[in-house]
């Protein structure tokens, strides 16, 4: 099973401000096959970015994902109130999917 | 609209069964491959399995966890996916999201390889095992 580990655990930044995510895979992640996902407390996950690099539907263009192998980046580019929030890595490249722990990014 | 509602959650006592259930809309329910995802209170997100589509073989692959005890299965003339829960354990306490699954084919050689990622979340179904 491919380990994630996403860092740093919290970002404390200010809106307008860059977001640089972290995730780390315990083995190389087939094809890039990774995505990120949002959630804000009390409801669903969203889809943000799939294998890597492609923003899903309706997603604004602040937000980038990057990386292959085993080290990906989720970055979005200037905050706004909106996106702070828990952020979730996932590999779909082999079984069993397997997530991160999150990312929290809260306002400073 | 794309939708996925889920329903059946509630609170069991330890070792009952349970069956939650996902209704589509919005799609063709049976080109999809659908996921079940739990996350377990304050906890990060857990995949629990899913059920490709019959023209994939609706087989279906499950997370150690619960393989044995959990079982995934679909109607499609219903537009429903079922997770059928046997022997629970308070350690299942958690929300259930289901969710539709993307497909991602990829050739290498003369073998395909598919690959799923997961782009419509319903809003959950909070199931508690408690005695």
């Amino acid at each position: 099973e491919i380990v994630l580990t996403q860092s740093p655990a919290t970002l404390s930044l200010s809106p307008g401000e860059r977001a640089t995510l972290s995730c780390g895979a315990s083995q190389s992640v087939s094809s890039s096959y990774l995505a990120w996902y949002q959630q804000k407390p009390g409801l669903a996950p969203r889809l943000l970015i799939y294998d890597a690099s492609s923003r899903a539907t309706g997603i604004p263009d602040r937000f980038s994902g990057s990386g292959s192998g085993t080290d990906f980046t989720l970055t979005i580019s200037r905050l706004e109130p909106e996106d702070f929030a828990v952020y979730y890595c996932q590999q779909y490249g082999s079984s069993p999917r397997t997530f991160g722990q999150g990312t929290k990014v809260e306002i400073k | 609209e794309v939708q996925l509602v889920e329903s059946g959650g509630g609170l069991v006592q330890p070792g009952r069964s349970l069956r939650l259930s996902c209704t589509a809309s919005g799609f063709t329910f049976g080109d999809y491959a659908m996921s079940w995802v739990r996350q377990a209170p304050g906890k990060g997100l857990e995949w629990v399995g899913f059920i490709r589509s019959k023209a994939y073989g609706g087989t279906t692959e499950y997370a150690a966890s619960v393989k044995g005890r959990f079982t995934i299965s679909r109607d499609d003339s219903k537009s429903i996916a079922y997770l059928q829960m046997n022997s629970l354990k308070t350690e299942d306490t958690a929300v259930y999201y289901c969710t539709r699954d993307r497909l991602i084919t990829m050739v290498r050689g003369v073998t395909n390889f598919y690959y799923y990622y997961m782009d419509v979340w319903g809003k959950g179904t909070t199931v508690t095992v408690s005695s």
